[in-house]
């Protein structure tokens, strides 16, 4: 069975600064897609970034990037310029190709400090 | 554009009181749906979903139900509700394989 570890349970950062959240998974197929999704303390859940297996080219998002390196099944979120409002839980999640469900990670709370 | 509607925003119910919890997708026909539920601080657990009406599949045998009965309604019940039932649900909706899955805003249940 895939599952995604995200080991940082807890981050924070300087606004304006730049941080680093960090995922791993595992899974034995090739064909898959990876998401980060940010949950704020309104506890809406929002798609940050989505990346396709298939595609070498990290995907980006405005302030948002990953660093998706394949063989080593990481798939990190980095986060330029911290604004205040990205005060949230990121959840790292995993998709199998033409699987119906998201298998999550357990989250990183992330602090944006003034 | 597609949205996601999902009610009531917050509830308090008894032990032992029924539940029905419902969400609709607008602007999409066919797709996936989904149910969580979160307790604090944690992560995201799958209670049920459905690739078509009338279908559905449980991940977590419980005291919790679902059921499809329009293509973009989706409705979590309960007969007699736990104190192991509070949390927060949340809905979600998907259309295709590899596509991500977009979420309601949730419901916050709490259990006396």
């Amino acid at each position: 069975a895939q599952t995604v570890t995200q080991s940082q349970p807890e981050m924070s950062v300087q606004e304006a600064e730049t941080v680093t959240l960090s995922c791993t998974y595992d899974t034995s197929e090739s064909n898959y897609y990876l998401f980060w999704y940010k949950q704020p303390p309104s506890r809406q859940m929002i798609l940050v970034i989505r990346q396709e297996a298939y595609k070498q080219q990290n995907a980006t998002e405005n302030r948002f990037s990953v660093n998706f390196q394949k063989a080593a099944k990481s798939f990190s979120l980095k986060i330029s310029d911290s604004q205040l409002g990205d005060t949230a839980m990121y959840f790292c999640a995993f998709s199998q190709g033409g699987s119906e469900k998201l298998v999550f990670g357990k989250g990183t709370k992330l602090t944006v400090n003034p | 554009s597609q949205t996601i509607h999902q009610w009531p925003a917050t509830l308090v119910q008894p032990v032992g009181s029924p539940l029905s919890l419902e969400c609709t997708v607008e602007g999409t026909s066919n797709p996936n749906l989904y149910w969580y539920r979160q307790a604090a601080g944690r992560g995201l657990q799958l209670l049920f979903y459905s690739v078509g009406i009338g279908q559905i599949s449980s991940e977590v045998p419980q005291n919790l139900s679902a059921s499809r009965p329009q293509d973009r309604q989706f409705i979590l019940s309960s007969k007699k509700l736990l104190l192991s039932d509070s949390g927060f649900y949340l809905c979600a909706w998907r259309q295709g394989a590899g596509q991500p899955q977009h979420f309601g805003d949730g419901t916050r249940l709490s259990i006396l």
